[in-house]
């Protein structure tokens, strides 16, 4: 059983919805991230945190972490925003770099 | 400012071979980590150095191996590659402290054939 588990796998939406990325925690952690990979590989940190909402752009993220669950939101989505969205989170208790991954979100908006 | 640069950005091995990869982090941050990424497995942690020094290894056979030099760049090392070993391979840098986050690079992807 992973310890982070993201839903849904695979998302397509068309241009300008609104998307929500789950992704649920059995570990506990101090912050959790949630990652951006486009084809080819490079992966870009979109967020870290470890309590209540941050926001970058059309980008919110939220976190509680009572329940073990945080949310990636995307406002009036793009077909640039086509990516896999992965959450992860660090050990309690771990170095920074112990991070354990869930499987990713597929996103895909269509134009 | 220059962001975390891995190389090569290919590479192909034979069976049996090894290879070293090198990763060169955000000027600054001590702390490199690298990952394994396959299609059937994900992401996987693989080692994270800080200041010379293994701090964390994830769950890798002896194979694997890496180092951190004064300079923060951070080698890693496959011997006698397998099959199973064709992966891309991301390393992240950090200031390490607390409430930073990662800065990833590019990955080196590892065909063995």
């Amino acid at each position: 059983k992973n310890e982070v588990e993201q839903s849904p796998q695979n998302l397509t939406a068309q241009e300008g919805e609104f998307i929500t990325i789950n992704c649920s925690y059995s570990v506990g952690i101090s912050a959790l991230h949630w990652l951006q990979q486009h084809p080819g590989g490079g992966i870009v940190s979109l967020f870290m945190l470890s309590s209540g909402k941050k926001k970058h752009g059309r980008l919110i993220a939220t976190i509680n972490i009572q329940e073990k669950h945080s949310s990636l939101h995307i406002t009036a989505s793009h077909p640039r925003d086509s990516a896999v969205y992965i959450c992860a989170a660090p050990y309690y208790g771990g170095s920074q770099g112990n991070l354990i991954f869930g499987k990713g979100t597929k996103l895909s908006v269509k134009p | 400012k220059a962001g975390v640069t891995q190389t090569p950005r290919y590479l192909i091995k034979t069976r049996g071979q090894q290879v070293t990869l090198s990763c060169s982090p955000i000027s600054g941050h001590r702390s490199v980590s690298w990952y394994q990424q396959t299609p059937g497995q994900g992401l996987q942690f693989l080692f994270e150095y800080f200041s010379e020094t293994q701090r964390n290894k994830g769950n890798f056979p002896g194979r694997f191996s890496g180092r951190q030099f004064s300079n923060s760049r951070s080698e890693m090392n496959v011997s006698t590659l397998e099959l199973g070993d064709s992966a891309l391979y991301l390393c992240a840098s950090s200031l390490a402290q607390e409430g930073d986050g990662y800065t990833f690079g590019s990955g080196t992807r590892l065909t063995v054939v």
